[in-house]
Formats: C-alpha cells, structure tokens, sequence
C-alpha cells in the first residue's frame, strides 16, 4: 500500500518562506494533498494537485510535483506567525482512503 | 456551510467502559473515514465506509467497531476501552469523484 513520508520540524523566521517536503510510495496516485491543522482543530484542507500536474500556485503557497521522483514539496512565501501549524502531506487515488504523512510541524520565529 | 461535526471534542472514559464516538455529515457524501492521531504517528486510518452499512477495515481497526445505519452518520465503537486507545480521533467525509475531504474537530478521548 501507499506510504507517505515527511519531516517532522521545520523552524523559519518570518518573511522568509518555507519549503515542506514529502515523498510517496504508489505511483498510481492520483491526487496529492497539503492539509493544516492548527492547534486544536480538525484538518483544513490547503491545497491539492493531481499527478498530470507539475506545478500549483494559489497565492502564497507553491506546490511542486516530481512523479518520477514521487515527492511532492509545498513551498509557503513570505511566512507569517499564523502559519506555524502542522501540515500533512496526503495521497489517494480517487475513492480511496487518504494516506497522510507523519505531519511536519512548523515554527516560525518573529 | 458544509459541515462534518462529532459529538464530543473531549471524553474521558474508564478502562473498559464501552465508548460511542459519533459523527455526522450534513453534506450527502458517499465516503466516510475514521482516523486517530498521536503525536510522532499522524494520521491512521482506522475504518471506512463507502455506503449505507458497509464498512471497510482501515490500517488499525483492532479494538474498534463501526457502525453506519445511515448515509449522513458513522459511528465509532470501543467495545472495551483501553489505556491504549486515549488519542485524538478525527472523522472525514469525501464524495465520490471529487478532491477534497471535510474533518471534524477532533474528539480528544482519554481512557483511565
């Protein structure tokens, strides 16, 4: 089955951006998730891309793809206080249950 | 407002006590998932469901029971809590075909 790896700690300071990596396992993957969870709440769902894809851009977040690789990074520019939270990367293929990563938990230093 | 809500954000239960953990989708969605996260762990899939009644064993389902009586709720059951089962548990929702999966807030369950 698939499986999703990713560092736990990343610390930046404000104003400079953030890069979160991850890498799966299953190629058939067909869609690759960042979620965020802040402190004591549920998942939010931040942004997605589907495997046909190399690139995403939505604001200040960047997704990049590397299928050949299977690694998946998620890049915040210009990170702020309000950032720093957990980010799971995910992986599924249409019906199938999300695979998460471990999360990787964000600090960022004013 | 589409919603995913579960009854409880915080239980504490006894060692062996029977615990429902409920959850409800107001959106129709076909796919419902129970999950439990710990820290250094992420998420785990504990069960699934893909329609009314049916259910699908997920990565952890030992200790637990699932029940899905109707489309818009799906219920976790520990039928004999254990010290081992305090976490986190989070349920989602997701229909078919599309991308993204809606959570609950989360109910912090502790078993003493």
């Amino acid at each position: 089955g698939e499986d999703v790896e990713q560092s736990l700690f990343l610390s930046v300071r404000e104003g400079d951006s953030s890069v979160i990596n991850c890498t799966y396992t299953d190629s058939s993957s067909t869609y690759l998730y960042w979620y965020k969870q802040e402190p004591g709440a549920g998942l939010q769902l931040l942004t997605y891309i589907f495997s046909n894809m190399d690139m995403k851009q939505d604001q200040r977040l960047t997704v990049l793809l590397n299928k050949k690789d299977k690694h998946l990074s998620l890049r915040i520019a210009d990170t702020q206080t309000g950032d720093s939270a957990i980010y799971f990367c995910a992986a599924n293929s249409g019906n199938t249950p999300l695979v998460f990563g471990k999360g990787t938990r964000l600090s960022v230093i004013a | 407002d589409v919603k995913v809500t579960q009854s409880s954000r915080y239980l504490v239960k006894r060692t062996g006590e029977k615990v429902f953990l409920e959850c409800v989708q107001d959106m129709d969605h076909e796919n419902m998932f129970w999950y439990r996260q710990d820290p250094g762990l992420g998420l785990r899939l504990i069960y699934f469901s893909y329609d009314v009644k049916m259910k699908e064993k997920g990565d952890i389902p030992e200790g637990y029971s699932v029940s899905r009586e109707k489309k818009e709720r799906f219920s976790l059951i520990l039928e004999s809590a254990s010290t081992n089962q305090t976490s986190m548990y989070l349920c989602a929702s997701l229909q078919g075909g599309i991308t993204e999966a809606f959570f609950g807030q989360g109910t912090r369950l502790t078993v003493v």
